[in-house]
């Protein structure tokens, strides 16, 4: 059974510094990874996708990397802001299947 | 661009109520998909339909069934409903996989209190 975990938890930063959230998963077999974003009690919005073939996705100040040989996914936040206060969930496609297998979550904060 | 559109959005409902949920997916896409979200906890698979047969079940209580139509919308319905079925519930659409990307696209969610 795929489980997937996120770390850290919960990450509180000052404006303007570069952060890494990590996401691990223990079957390598996926298809695509899927970052997400979160805001207290909304929907989620999608970020980005990595397809199994890439390596990294880029958009903005965001840029996620897949290694799956190791099972593992960071996303990076360039220049941090307080809008970018929320929790970020990874997720992961299945190969041969096609439902979701989210993250823990992680609930990140950006103070002024 | 259309989005996923779910109703409604909110929704009260008395113990052993029953409780129908709608989401009407992106023009094109083919496969929807449900989840669960609890307070604090991250989404759960339930349910999820291709070409109006189910393709995947995942966590889905007996008491929930979900069926989709043939314009591709889709409908969880939700009997005898219990306390702990309070929650977020998502849906979400896509193309099938043999498309060439079947990236899921979510509706802003209906969040169901069971009182």
């Amino acid at each position: 059974k795929q489980e997937v975990t996120q770390i850290p938890a919960a990450l509180s930063v000052p404006e303007g510094e570069n952060l890494v959230l990590n996401c691990s998963f223990t079957d390598s077999a996926i298809y695509n990874l899927q970052w997400f974003r979160q805001d207290p009690g909304k929907g989620l919005t999608s970020l980005l996708l990595i397809q199994s073939s890439q390596r990294e996705q880029t958009s903005g100040r965001l840029n996620a990397s897949l290694d799956k040989s190791s099972g593992r996914s960071t996303l990076y936040i360039a220049a941090s802001q307080p809008g970018d206060s929320a929790t970020y969930l990874c997720a992961v496609y299945p190969g041969g299947g096609n439902k979701l297998t989210f993250g823990t979550g992680t609930q990140l904060k950006v103070e002024l | 661009a259309a989005g996923v559109i779910q109703s409604p959005r909110h929704l009260i409902k008395e113990k052993r109520e029953t409780a129908t949920l709608k989401c009407y997916p992106i023009p094109r896409h083919d496969t929807v998909y449900w989840y669960q979200q609890g307070p604090g906890q991250d989404p759960q698979f339930l349910i999820s339909f291709y070409e109006k047969m189910q393709s995947d079940k995942g966590s889905i209580p007996d008491r929930f069934s979900a069926q989709q139509f043939s314009d591709y919308h889709s409908e969880l319905n939700m009997s005898s409903l219990e306390l702990g079925d309070s929650a977020l519930y998502f849906c979400a659409s896509s193309l099938n996989v043999r498309a060439g990307s079947n990236e899921q696209f979510f509706g802003p969610g209906t969040r169901l209190t069971v009182l």
